[in-house]
């Protein structure tokens, strides 16, 4: 089973700065199978990535994700007040797994 | 308005069923395979299984694998997760979740808002 370790676990940044997420793969994947969500309090989790780095309908160009084999990143280029939530990777390929989480939180 | 909504959560005995149900609309729901995933209260997430659009691709994770069954009703634009031997650490937030493709597994692309299933003696 492919594990997904996301760092940091939070992130404090105030808004307008960049964030930059990470997700580490315990193995090597294809990018094709590796998507970012977002998740607020209270709420559903949505699809930001697919991909890797293609962002879902409707999600604004300050999100990007990239990477490859066991290295994958999302960044926030710079923050709005709506974007302090958690972030869970997930590779849906073979096995279908998703990381802990990483907490944006506001300095 | 593309939408999922699930029911059939509740407080349930360890040891017993539980049989979980998602309504879809908004979209041709036999085009799409669908997903369960959970989430613990506090905790990340969890894929559960998934199904493809004609049922003939289906997955469980191996902490479900022999009591939980996904199935689903094309004519009724419905999906189900049939819940047995319930245990303590099932208590979770259980969505109902589209995929992006029908026959493989891929992204999560619409997800509802979510059943309550709570554990306990």
């Amino acid at each position: 089973e492919i594990v997904l370790t996301q760092s940091p676990g939070t992130l404090s940044l105030s808004p307008g700065e960049r964030a930059t997420l990470s997700c580490r793969a315990s193995q090597s994947v294809s990018s094709t199978y590796v998507g970012w969500y977002q998740q607020k309090p209270g709420q559903a989790p949505r699809l930001l990535i697919y991909g890797a780095s293609s962002r879902a309908t409707g999600i604004p160009d300050r999100f990007s994700g990239s990477g490859s084999e066991t290295d994958f990143t999302l960044t926030i280029s710079r923050l709005e007040p709506e974007d302090f939530a958690v972030y869970y990777c997930h590779h849906y390929g073979t096995s279908r797994t998703f990381g802990q989480g990483t907490k944006v939180e506001i300095k | 308005e593309v939408e999922l909504v699930e029911s059939g959560g509740g407080l349930v005995q360890p040891g017993r069923s539980l049989r979980l149900s998602c309504a879809a609309s908004g979209f041709i729901f036999d085009d799409y395979a669908m997903h369960w995933v959970r989430q613990a209260p506090g905790k990340g997430l969890e894929w559960v299984s998934g199904i493809s659009w004609n049922s003939a691709n289906i997955a469980y994770a191996d902490s479900v694998k022999g009591r939980f069954t996904i199935s689903r009703d094309n004519a009724k634009n419905s999906l189900f997760l049939q819940m047995n031997s319930l245990r303590t650490e099932d208590t979770a937030l259980y969505y109902c979740v589209k995929d992006t493709v029908s026959v493989t597994f891929d992204a999560f692309d619409l997800w509802g808002q979510g059943t309550r299933v709570t554990v306990s003696s």
